[in-house]
């Protein structure tokens, strides 16, 4: 049981290019998240999704882009990065709604945006 | 608006020594709170949680109260190892929504 997984674990951008960071559940969650974590900011939600074929906005979705065409996975891009871009990013996953149930967390994805 | 503030860090305690976190909330209605920690170079996992009012959480050594009067929803441990070195982060939910609403997190240091 592989929990939360995640592709890949550290990346260097040049300003401009893309990619796509991808997270794969293996619990059967309905509930999929993307996070950026800064420091002395916490976590910021970027997008999430309550099921296959559904995403949504969260609090910083400017400039990602998403798609859950799998339950299990739910892909992250950058169609043109930016420095500012520059993070750790952290998939997560839950059975249910964010407090009802607990979420499960990826190891996280260090992206460098130069 | 919602928010979470957490003492800010690093923490830096002798092994053996008391701790305490301090996560204070605002809110409206009736949130659930959580401590989440993140162990170096790991993802974050649930370490307690507290759904009502005077509700106690625990886990590995670690207890947190819900207290609705003062909005906050501290973390201590009796004892802290070398171990329980790690960024803690405190959390709400609103039932309303599917996001999580987290504090920027502390960093706690233990030395032997």
């Amino acid at each position: 049981n592989a929990g939360v997984t995640q592709t890949p674990k550290f990346r260097v951008l040049k300003t401009g290019q893309s990619m796509t960071l991808l997270c794969a559940q293996d619990m059967n969650h309905e509930y999929m998240y993307w996070y950026r974590q800064d420091p002395g900011m916490g976590l910021r939600l970027i997008h999430y999704s309550v099921g296959e074929g559904t995403t949504a906005k969260g609090e910083v979705p400017d400039g990602y882009n998403v798609s859950r065409l799998k339950k299990q996975n739910f892909l992250l891009g950058l169609e043109s990065a930016a420095p500012s871009q520059t993070s750790v990013y952290f998939c997560a996953s839950s059975y249910s709604l964010a407090g009802a149930y607990e979420q499960y967390f990826g190891p996280g994805t260090r992206l460098t945006v130069t | 608006g919602n928010s979470v503030t957490q003492m800010e860090g690093p923490v830096t305690l002798s092994e053996e020594a008391f701790l305490t976190i301090n996560c204070t909330y605002t809110a409206t209605g009736y949130p659930s709170l959580f401590w989440y920690v993140q162990y170096p170079g790991e993802g974050l996992q649930l370490l307690l949680k507290a759904t009502k009012a005077d509700d106690k959480g625990s886990n590995k050594g670690f207890e947190a109260t819900y207290r609705k009067e003062t909005t906050s929803f501290h973390l201590e441990k009796g004892s802290v190892q070398v171990s329980d070195s790690a960024v803690y982060f405190c959390a709400l939910d609103l039932d309303s929504n599917y996001q999580l609403i987290w504090g920027a997190g502390t960093k706690l240091i233990i030395k032997p």
